[in-house]
């Protein structure tokens, strides 16, 4: 496509349910972002891909979240037993390769009840 | 470790009059620097960015961004601005440790008034 795309847009869940997000890069983008944002708040970094493996997760706030991707494309951001906490805007990124600008997808804001 | 400070979480602003939006950072190493942009209802994009070379960085729509080292700054600023020009500024620092990612700051909302 022509440019990154999240899905879904909107997800509204129970706490204690998993959740799946899905991110489909740029066609031909080797490195990819998972970054959260907070209402109020900067965005936080989760984990970075280069290819299918991720060098930095770092970012990942507990053992709940889980990403992976394949094909060296399309990723999966899991949270499991999601809590209230977890609300916030997921948004995905790719870019060329490291350092290059990064393309932002729109982003799939989650509602834990 | 790394870090971007934003002091204004929020800058309103007349049409045509200048705007400077602050960003300090800290880090202990060579550093790369970013302004996004986020207009409403639209996914992050890219301002400008500061790799190496001089120090004063033309972006899109008009903004500039000048490096200043020894005060571990990356201020935007821009001349005359716009209501167009209304939306949430993230500065990001990376650096070259072989830590890829981008930290942001926590973003300023300028909100320019007619």
């Amino acid at each position: 496509g022509a440019g990154v795309s999240q899905s879904p847009s909107n997800k509204v869940t129970e706490k204690g349910k998993d959740v799946e997000l899905r991110c489909d890069p740029i066609s031909g983008h080797t490195a990819l972002y998972w970054y959260r944002q907070s209402l109020g708040q900067g965005l936080e970094f989760l984990i970075y891909f280069q290819g299918n493996s991720a060098p930095d997760k770092s970012g990942l706030p507990s053992d709940r979240f889980s990403a992976e991707r394949t094909g060296g494309s399309v990723s999966t951001l899991t949270i499991q037993r999601t809590q209230q906490e977890d609300s916030a805007v997921y948004l995905c990124a790719s870019s060329l390769t490291e350092y290059e600008k990064l393309f932002f997808g729109s982003g799939t804001q989650l509602s834990v009840l | 470790a790394q870090s971007v400070t934003q002091l204004d979480s929020q800058v309103p602003v007349f049409e045509e009059a200048p705007v400077e939006l602050r960003c300090n950072y800290s880090s202990s190493v060579s550093v790369y620097l970013f302004w996004y942009v986020q207009y409403p209802n639209q996914g992050l994009q890219l301002l400008l960015k500061y790799l190496s070379g001089s120090t004063l960085v033309k972006g899109i729509n008009g903004f500039e961004a000048e490096f200043n080292k020894r005060q571990t700054s990356f201020h935007l600023r821009k001349p005359s601005v716009h209501i167009s020009d209304t939306a949430e500024y993230f500065c990001a620092v990376s650096d070259d440790t072989g830590r890829r990612a981008l930290t942001f700051g926590s973003g300023t909302r300028l909100q320019v008034q007619p």
